[in-house]
């Protein structure tokens, strides 16, 4: 199975602050690289898919990049809205993998 | 996007079988690959099982393998998880998912999108 794995596991930032998570796999998955927010209570969802595509209705503070084995997500100007964890999924083999999250924490 | 809504959690006795049900509605069930995945707070997400959009192709977690059956119905676009041999550490919220995809340039690009809202299982004696 594809190892899916993400740093930091937790982070804490201020509005207003450049945020960026990485994700590293264990072997290539080229660009199936998808990253989900989830909210306490809530199931994930989906932010972007492809690496870097926006799933529709996604801020545009939100980007993507990388691919093979290298992958970030980035927010650009955190909002109090986007405190929450962050997964990142591969989509290139079964069985699907993700990665154990990241906490992003207010400072 | 449409909509995913699951059914079937409950606590039940280690050994003892469970059945969840997913219904969608919202986007062309028949069309759509469908997963399980599952969430602990010590394991964080685990992908369970996909059936293809006419169930001719599935696959299970190693976890799961022998003991979980996925299936589906296109005429009532209902997705279901039987469970049996249940153990403790099937404890989890499972969550139906749709595998959306797009392909442009030859590339198939693959997400999970609707997710549902959850159903809790509890193995315990």
């Amino acid at each position: 199975d594809v190892q899916m794995t993400q740093s930091p596991s937790s982070l804490s930032a201020y509005v207003g602050d450049r945020v960026t998570i990485t994700c590293r796999a264990s072997q290539s998955v080229t660009i199936n690289l998808n990253w989900y927010q989830q909210k306490p209570g809530a199931a994930p969802k989906v932010l972007i898919y492809g690496a870097s595509t926006l799933q529709s209705g996604v801020p545009s503070r939100f980007s993507g990049s990388g691919s093979g084995t290298d992958f970030t997500l980035t927010i650009s100007s955190l909002q109090p809205e986007d405190f929450a964890v962050y997964y990142c999924q591969q989509s290139h083999f079964t069985p699907r993998t993700f990665g154990q999250g990241t906490k992003v924490e207010i400072k | 996007q449409g909509q995913l809504v699951e059914s079937g959690g409950g606590v039940v006795q280690p050994g003892r079988s469970l059945r969840l049900s997913c219904a969608a509605s919202g986007f062309t069930f028949s069309s759509s690959g469908m997963h399980w995945v599952r969430q602990t707070p010590g394991r964080g997400l685990e992908w369970v099982a996909v059936i293809w959009y006419d169930g001719t192709e599935i696959y299970y977690a190693d976890s799961v393998r022998g003991r979980f059956t996925i299936s589906r119905d296109n005429s009532n676009n209902t997705l279901y998880l039987q469970m049996n041999s249940l153990r403790g550490d099937d404890t989890a919220l499972y969550y139906c998912v749709r595998e959306d995809r797009h392909t442009a340039a030859g590339k198939t690009l693959r997400w999970f999108d609707p997710w549902g809202q959850g159903t809790l299982v509890t193995v315990s004696s």
